[in-house]
């Protein structure tokens, strides 16, 4: 069954704006992250949270978890062009293995 | 430099052809995978191998077979191609266990006509 669910499917955003994305999932997991898609490209990490840690900083990206209500965002600021891609969140569950399990993603438009 | 290399990276085929995808990682990686991305941009996970073993198949038809001669090669045969096999499979590789990193090849655009 699907895990991580997104939201929203699509943003559009002028370049400076900040973006905010946000992933919901079911099952208790043991980490949670975060991975971008440039379009005809593969998927590339961009940051990596714990169950036990609440928010985690990489250059302009911020992630935030909050176990209690199963959710976790993605915060970009001051957007560039270059930002433009889609957005996935990866849950790893409890007792998978290590499996990850991604959303269907949030497709990100930054306009200059 | 690639890390995790597959190809082809296009494919155009008829259905109830034979086609593979193959799959090269160089981060000496124990653990690899395939991936396949529908036109709605899900990305499912099909199969798991750690050191040459298969470790998760996600009920995935048996027209799929994956193959690891070693652990830094997973291939991915599929017999009788569909319709609906068409999609972008992404073959992966990790160290095993929780909290790693996945890398990503570049994604094979099977079209199947």
């Amino acid at each position: 069954s699907q895990q991580g669910e997104e939201d929203p499917q699509a943003l559009s955003i002028q370049e400076g704006e900040n973006a905010t994305m946000n992933c919901s999932y079911k099952t208790s997991i043991n980490n949670l992250q975060w991975y971008r898609q440039n379009s005809g490209r593969g998927l590339v990490h961009l940051i990596l949270i714990r169950s036990n840690e609440r928010e985690k900083h990489s250059g302009r990206l911020r992630v935030t978890l909050d176990t209690s209500k199963k959710s976790s965002s993605l915060l970009i600021t001051a957007s560039r062009a270059a930002d433009t891609a889609s957005y996935f969140c990866a849950t790893d569950a409890y007792n998978q293995g290590g499996k990850l399990i991604f959303g269907q993603g949030t497709e990100l438009s930054v306009k200059p | 430099d690639t890390a995790v290399s597959q190809t082809p990276k296009y494919l155009v085929t008829q259905m109830g052809n034979d086609k593979s995808i193959k799959c090269e990682q160089n981060l000496g990686h124990d653990t690899m995978y395939w991936y396949k991305q529908d036109s709605k941009k899900f990305l499912k996970i099909m199969f798991s191998y750690n050191n040459k073993e298969l470790i998760i198949n996600e009920t995935v038809p048996n027209r799929f077979s994956p193959k690891s001669p070693d652990k830094a090669h997973l291939n991915l045969h599929i017999n009788s191609l569909e319709l609906g096999d068409s999609a972008v499979y992404f073959c992966a590789s990790s160290q095993s266990g929780s909290g790693n990193t996945i890398y990503f090849g570049e994604g094979s655009w099977l079209t199947v006509v």
